[in-house]
């Protein structure tokens, strides 16, 4: 596609559900990264990709986070059991290849979770 | 993050005016990415730096990094409506850059 993609847009939950966020990247980038963005502040690494590979997930705050890329394309990041600390704005951002090429990082519109 | 602070953190400037923000990093810098974002929406990628001393610019923007490769300005010549957003860097600070470490940003309003 023309730019990195995220659905939903805006996703509300009642605390203890569970929530997937979706991730298109941008046609043929190998790298995909997720970001935190709470209200004021800027994004936070979560979890990173090449390929299908999750190469770096030091970020992700607790085992409830979860994301994979199974095909090298499409991403799903799952949130489980969903606390109100996780209300924030999560990006997904591609890249062509972050490893053979210095190249920046496209984000996507991201999504708003609101957990009640 | 701590690792990289943005200064001012908000600023309002009258349109027609100049204006600059800063990055500082405690490590050195592999890359430094500015970026724009606008209320709900995401980042805008506007400029990327990684040599010590470079300077690029677009339309009325120029960024620079430092010598020394941790610190970087961003300014914007002749401010107009479009400018106003929340400006952030972000940047590399391993050699094998992946993750980007972001500032808190600056929140920029500029008056008609």
């Amino acid at each position: 596609g023309a730019g990195v993609s995220q659905s939903p847009r805006y996703k509300v939950a009642k605390r203890g559900q569970d929530v997937a966020l979706r991730c298109d990247p941008i046609s043929g980038h190998v790298s995909l990264f997720w970001y935190q963005q709470a209200l004021g502040q800027g994004p936070e690494f979560l979890t990173y990709f090449q390929n299908e590979a999750q190469l770096d997930k030091s970020g992700l705050p607790s085992d409830r986070f979860f994301a994979e890329r199974p095909e090298g394309s499409v991403s799903t990041l799952k949130i489980q059991r969903t606390q109100q600390e996780d209300s924030a704005v999560y990006l997904c951002a591609s890249s062509p290849n972050v490893i053979t090429s210095n190249q920046p990082q496209h984000f996507g519109d991201g999504t708003r979770l609101s957990i009640l | 993050s701590q690792e990289l602070e943005q200064s001012p953190q908000s600023l309002i400037v009258q349109e027609g005016k100049n204006l600059t923000i800063n990055c500082t990093s405690s490590k050195t810098l592999y890359g430094l990415y500015w970026y724009k974002q606008k209320y709900g929406e995401g980042l805008i990628f506007l400029m990327m730096l990684q040599k010590g001393g470079e300077e690029k610019s677009h339309e009325k923007i120029t960024a620079k990094l430092d010598e020394k490769k941790q610190q970087s300005s961003l300014h914007i010549t002749a401010s107009q409506p479009s400018h106003a957003g929340i400006y952030l860097c972000g940047a590399d600070t391993r050699a094998a850059g992946n993750k980007l470490t972001f500032g808190g940003g600056t929140r920029v309003l500029v008056k008609p």
